[in-house]
């Protein structure tokens, strides 16, 4: 189906270990965000993504990494995971519009560091 | 640095009544402010935004005010209905279209 999809919907993991947050979009979008939703709180910035090979970091981007080799993926990485990183995940896309500020998001990915 | 924030954490409203959510801002160099709806579980949905150089903007049941004199950003909802429930976010987009969001807050609608 088209739109965007992240993977896995779940993750429990324990600290220390490396974990792959996936996200693709079949619109073709030029941007692409990540977020975390930590508990009773807003979203906060994590890295966002201009175009393939363009990343910039947002708000809280210590202990994540992203890569974006295709307009289509923007997968986010935890090279060591943290219990503060405990969150839900929420993936992004904008298409190259100046019209509007709207953002289309996936379903999050919800990260559990024991 | 930059911020987006709202005055009122949870808000309470009888069926039918209107509803008004608000926001204050910081970034004055933002040329979009964009309110979202959160059902739980959910990913945040876009309701409506405002371009920096417009006053007001309306959409179905909902208008969008922006004060830049106090940079103050507000969300109108009329007669709202117990679908409504959800937390609202306002977000701001500054260059880059790098978008920040305030914490939020999350509307009763009591039937």
């Amino acid at each position: 189906d088209a739109g965007i999809t992240q993977s896995p919907r779940y993750k429990i993991t324990e600290t220390g270990r490396q974990v792959t947050l996936m996200c693709h979009q079949t619109w073709s979008h030029s941007y692409m965000f990540w977020y975390r939703q930590d508990l009773g709180h807003g979203l906060r910035l994590i890295y966002y993504s201009a175009a393939a090979d363009i990343t910039d970091k947002g708000e809280v981007p210590d202990g994540y990494v992203v890569s974006r080799s295709k307009t289509e993926n923007f997968p986010l990485t935890l090279e060591s995971a943290t219990r503060s990183q405990t969150s839900v995940y929420f993936c992004a896309s904008s298409p190259d519009r100046v019209q509007t500020g709207e953002l289309f998001f996936g379903e999050g990915s919800r990260l559990t560091v024991l | 640095g930059e911020s987006v924030g709202l005055h009122l954490p949870t808000l309470s409203v009888q069926e039918g009544d209107n509803s008004i959510i608000n926001c204050a801002y910081s970034n004055s160099a933002s040329d979009y402010f964009i309110w979202y709806k959160q059902e739980s579980g959910k990913g945040p949905q876009f309701i409506i935004d405002i371009r920096s150089n417009m006053d007001k903007r309306q959409g179905q049941r909902v208008t969008v005010l922006l004060n830049k004199t106090v940079k103050h950003l507000s969300l109108q909802i009329a007669a709202t209905q117990p679908g409504d429930s959800a937390v609202y976010f306002c977000a701001e987009r500054s260059g880059g279209f790098k978008t920040i969001f305030g914490a939020g807050t999350r509307l009763f609608v009591k039937a």
